[in-house]
């Protein structure tokens, strides 16, 4: 069982477009994170949100945490070719588990 | 400078011969974590040490065990590798304080081939 879909699954635009990426789920996360991740190398902290509808903003990032704690969007403004990458979502629970429970990914290319 | 360090980077091996991969951590974190990842897929937790108890996730075959001699050293052993378990092996850390963020930190990675 997926708990976190991430939309799109790919996504191919052109240097200086926008973007949204969504992460969805049914259930409650205590906090959610993002990583982007580029090939051959292993997923980088983007962000962590943690309050019911906080923003946060990274640059020309942007992401929010939904009221209800069970969805995120991270935003890109102006992408660039150095954007490119995986990026997934990740939540945490607050039921004591260790475990981070990842979103499906999205394949994000910027082309220049 | 790394936090998390993974080696080999790239490893590569022959069906059914016996590969450890290792992973070392200057954060000192409690949590210890190793994920398999294939192509343009979302990490898939293997199993996690929280401190020495060791956690195995239900559906992580017998194929693959861990060892945890000390706080900043953690390896993944795959007793006989399969085609199938060609992936990218990631290591990660958090520590573990009741917050319930669990962020977590991520070595590089390595890159395993099965002839």
């Amino acid at each position: 069982t997926q708990l976190l879909e991430q939309s799109p699954q790919f996504l191919s635009i052109q240097e200086g477009e926008n973007l949204t990426v969504y992460c969805n789920s049914s259930s409650v996360f205590s906090s959610l994170q993002w990583y982007r991740q580029e090939p051959g190398e292993g997923p980088v902290l983007l962000v962590t949100v943690v309050t019911g509808g906080e923003v946060k903003k990274l640059k020309r990032l942007t992401f929010q945490f939904g009221d209800a704690r069970k969805d995120s969007s991270l935003h890109i403004t102006a992408a660039q070719p150095g954007d490119t990458g995986l990026y997934l979502c990740a939540g945490a629970r607050w039921d004591g588990a260790n475990n981070l429970f990842f979103g499906t990914g999205t394949r994000l290319t910027v082309i220049p | 400078d790394a936090m998390v360090i993974q080696n080999p980077r790239y490893q590569v091996t022959q069906f059914g011969k016996p590969v450890t991969l290792s992973c070392s951590q200057t954060l000192n974190h409690n949590v210890m974590y190793w994920y398999q990842q294939k192509s343009s897929q979302a990490p898939k937790l293997l199993f996690h040490y929280y401190d020495k108890d060791f956690n195995n996730e239900a559906d992580t075959p017998d194929n693959f065990q861990s060892r945890r001699p000390n706080t900043s050293f953690c390896f993944l052993d795959i007793r006989s590798p399969g085609l199938g378990d060609a992936a990218m092996y990631l290591c990660a850390t958090s520590r573990e304080g009741g917050t319930g963020k669990n962020i977590q930190y991520f070595g590089a990675g390595t890159r395993l081939s099965v002839l």
